[in-house]
């Protein structure tokens, strides 16, 4: 599976967009990539995948640039309960291989 | 209904006891995975079945012994504990869908 890369922490001010950023420069054709996010100790929660077009849903957008060796998430109106720990993971798709989760990125929603 | 539930939900214990977590999800999936995170709050999985049959086993040592006696339940049982057994245990499956992992809520283990 493709590593990734995250900045280990970031901040956004409640209501704006949060843009979180993902690289995975050694990512292969079927290789998807997935975003999950963990809410203080909780079970890891899915937010959003993709291979390489744009895509959305009612929690996330993931924009995947057209090489496809790096990706965004963006939140587009960051609330105090985004609050999380944000993990970007690329992996083959139905495939018994393991999700890696890396170090993650830290998000900080402030008032 | 939860689709993946853990239980206990926290367990405190002294070194060199037996003990063991329980999963079951109702989503029909036919893959089940255990994952360890540390106080470091790293997620490493420790084992995948997949209809009861074993497909992953990560380095573990053999005191952590899963069990799946049918494809919606997956225990973990872990003999002579210690204390680095400490962290917090999470189940999780997934099936056909193209939506990843589903996580139970995890089960807190404290090694005393």
């Amino acid at each position: 599976d493709a590593k990734t890369t995250q900045p280990p922490s970031m901040d956004c001010a409640e209501g704006r967009a949060a843009n979180l950023p993902c690289n995975h420069s050694t990512i292969s054709g079927n290789e998807y990539v997935y975003w999950y996010r963990q809410i203080h100790s909780q079970g890891p929660q899915y937010i959003i995948h993709g291979l390489k077009n744009n895509e959305t849903n009612e929690m996330a957008s993931l924009i995947i640039t057209e090489d496809r060796k790096s990706s965004t998430l963006i939140l587009p109106h960051a609330t105090l309960r985004d609050t999380a720990v944000y993990y970007c993971i690329v992996r083959g798709l139905y495939n018994f291989n393991k999700f890696y989760f890396g170090s993650g990125t830290k998000l900080n929603v402030k008032p | 209904d939860t689709a993946v539930s853990q239980t206990p939900k926290y367990l405190v214990t002294q070194m060199g006891n037996d003990k063991s977590i329980k999963c079951e999800q109702n989503l029909g999936h036919d893959t089940m995975y255990w994952y360890k995170q540390d106080s470091k709050k790293f997620l490493k999985i420790m084992f995948s079945y997949n209809n009861k049959e074993l497909i992953i086993n990560e380095t573990v040592p053999n005191r952590f012994s899963p069990k799946s006696p049918d494809k919606a339940h997956l225990n973990l049982h872990i003999n002579s504990l210690e204390l680095g057994d400490s962290a917090v245990y999470f189940c999780a499956s997934s099936g056909d869908s193209n939506y990843g992992y589903t996580f139970g809520s995890g089960t807190r283990l404290t090694v005393v």
